[in-house]
């Protein structure tokens, strides 16, 4: 199984200031057909289901604001909020959709400070 | 507009089954390219992909739960349903079910139910 690693567990970031989160999965997750790597990253407010932001590891979701953007290659990716909002309070995680099982990483915490 | 609802019991007694039901709306479940899977959430936990139904009828289930869990598909009624038996404490948790988009080995999710939780007492 594709093991998925988020750091940090939990984040405080002041209003209009970058959030930076981390996942790191077990396997290079380069999809060599399409050349893009198979990581999403969703996004889970409090009482709510979790909502597709981000997939093929940088391509934002319908609707999703362009404050949030994702990078990353290999095993490393990155998923950045460049100015941080209120409705931004969430837990983030990503998940490897290059094989199965599907694994999702811990999560990360994010809160405002 | 893509939607999932999950129904069924909110209370289970250790050791019975059981048993939920994903309506959906706005998507065919008899077309290809997707997947129809559970997700669930221990309390205060991360995701857990429980396992997923193709409109062929192929199953793929986690390794943890396999003895345990049967996912089936009613097109007919745009309903597919989780049964997981013998539950215990562990299995208290919030269910999710989800459209899962088919790439060439895995899959990710773009919409999901609101969730239902389930507990497991007597």
């Amino acid at each position: 199984d594709i093991v998925m690693t988020q750091s940090p567990d939990f984040l405080a970031v002041s209003l209009g200031e970058r959030a930076t989160i981390t996942c790191k999965s077990s396997q290079n997750l380069l999809d060599t057909s399409t050349n893009s790597h198979c990581l999403t990253w969703y996004q889970q407010r409090p009482g709510q289901p979790p909502k597709l932001l981000i997939y093929w590891g940088s391509t934002r979701d319908y609707g999703v604001p362009d404050r949030f953007s994702g990078s990353g290659s290999g095993t490393d990716f990155t998923l950045t909020i460049s100015s941080l909002q209120a409705e931004d309070v969430a837990v983030y995680y990503c998940q490897q959709c290059a094989n199965i099982p599907v694994t999702f990483g811990g999560g990360t915490k994010l809160e405002i400070q | 507009q893509v939607q999932l609802q999950e129904s069924g019991p909110g209370l289970v007694k250790p050791s019975q089954t059981l048993s939920l039901t994903c309506t959906v709306s706005g998507a065919s479940l008899d077309s290809g390219g997707f997947y129809w899977s559970w997700v669930r959430q221990h309390p205060g936990q991360a995701l857990e992909w429980m396992g997923h139904i193709y409109h062929t009828g192929n199953t793929y289930y986690t390794a943890s739960l396999k003895s345990r869990l049967t996912i089936s598909l009613d097109t007919s009624k745009k309903q597919f349903s989780l049964r997981l038996t013998s539950v215990a404490a562990a299995d208290t948790a919030v269910y999710y079910c989800a459209r899962a988009r088919k790439y060439f080995m895995g899959v990710d999710f773009d919409y999901w139910g609101q969730g239902a939780l389930v507990t497991v007492s007597p």
